[in-house]
């Protein structure tokens, strides 16, 4: 049981640069999350996922596109890299159960991207 | 949105004290989580505690949702400690209940 695994661990990209971080979680959980997390900073939510094939925006959503084609994955794209994206970005998955009960969130390794 | 304070945003122990972090938030919340990031950048789950206490050997938690606190206690603090500790709520509202505001941190550092 691996959890959440992120890929890469690290990127570095020059400005306009696309790119996709690969979120995979191993747990059948069916909410995924995408943050990002600046120097100094808590997490800052980017994109969530309540399921299979369903995205909605977070705090911070611009210069980000995000795809939930399978279950268990959650890709982050970023179109045209700018340096203000330069952060470490942590996906994040809980399990859906009723509407009051636990929902603890366990989070991957994090990527850390440069943007030159 | 909801508002997160932690409070103090840096401490520094000697090995062996103890030490008492808090979280205010500004709203209900049905979801609160502390994390300790690690000097290496891991986020490692400490407590699920939207509301009561919960202990976890050196480590326990304590929240009073009515107040709008929580309280993270660390007893005989070791140099492992060190990092940053890190409070998450999420709010009391439908598909928003699953989503994390997080605050700022708090930075401890343990000296030997």
């Amino acid at each position: 049981n691996a959890g959440v695994t992120q890929t890469p661990k690290f990127r570095v990209l020059k400005t306009g640069q696309s790119m996709t971080l690969l979120c995979a979680q191993d747990m059948n959980h069916e909410y995924m999350y995408w943050y990002r997390q600046d120097p100094g900073m808590g997490l800052r939510l980017i994109h969530y996922s309540v399921g299979e094939g369903t995205t909605a925006k977070g705090e911070v959503p611009d210069g980000y596109n995000v795809s939930r084609l399978k279950k268990q994955n959650f890709l982050l794209g970023l179109e045209s890299a700018a340096p203000s994206q330069t952060s470490v970005y942590f996906c994040a998955s809980t399990l859906k159960r009723t509407l009051l009960s636990y929902n603890e969130q366990f989070f991957g390794p994090g990527t850390r991207l440069t943007v030159l | 949105g909801i508002q997160v304070e932690q409070s103090p945003p840096d401490l520094i122990l000697q090995e062996g004290a103890n030490s008492t972090l808090r979280c205010n938030f500004s709203d209900s919340v049905n979801n609160l989580q502390w994390f300790h990031q690690n000097p290496w950048g891991q986020l490692i789950n400490l407590f699920y505690i939207p509301s009561g206490t919960k202990q976890n050997g050196r480590l326990s938690a304590t929240t009073v949702a009515t107040e709008r606190y929580s309280l993270l206690y660390i007893s005989s603090s070791q140099t492992t400690d060190s990092g940053v500790y890190f409070c998450a709520v999420g709010p009391y509202s439908g598909a928003g209940s699953y989503q994390l505001t997080f605050g700022k941190g708090t930075k401890l550092s343990v000296i030997p």
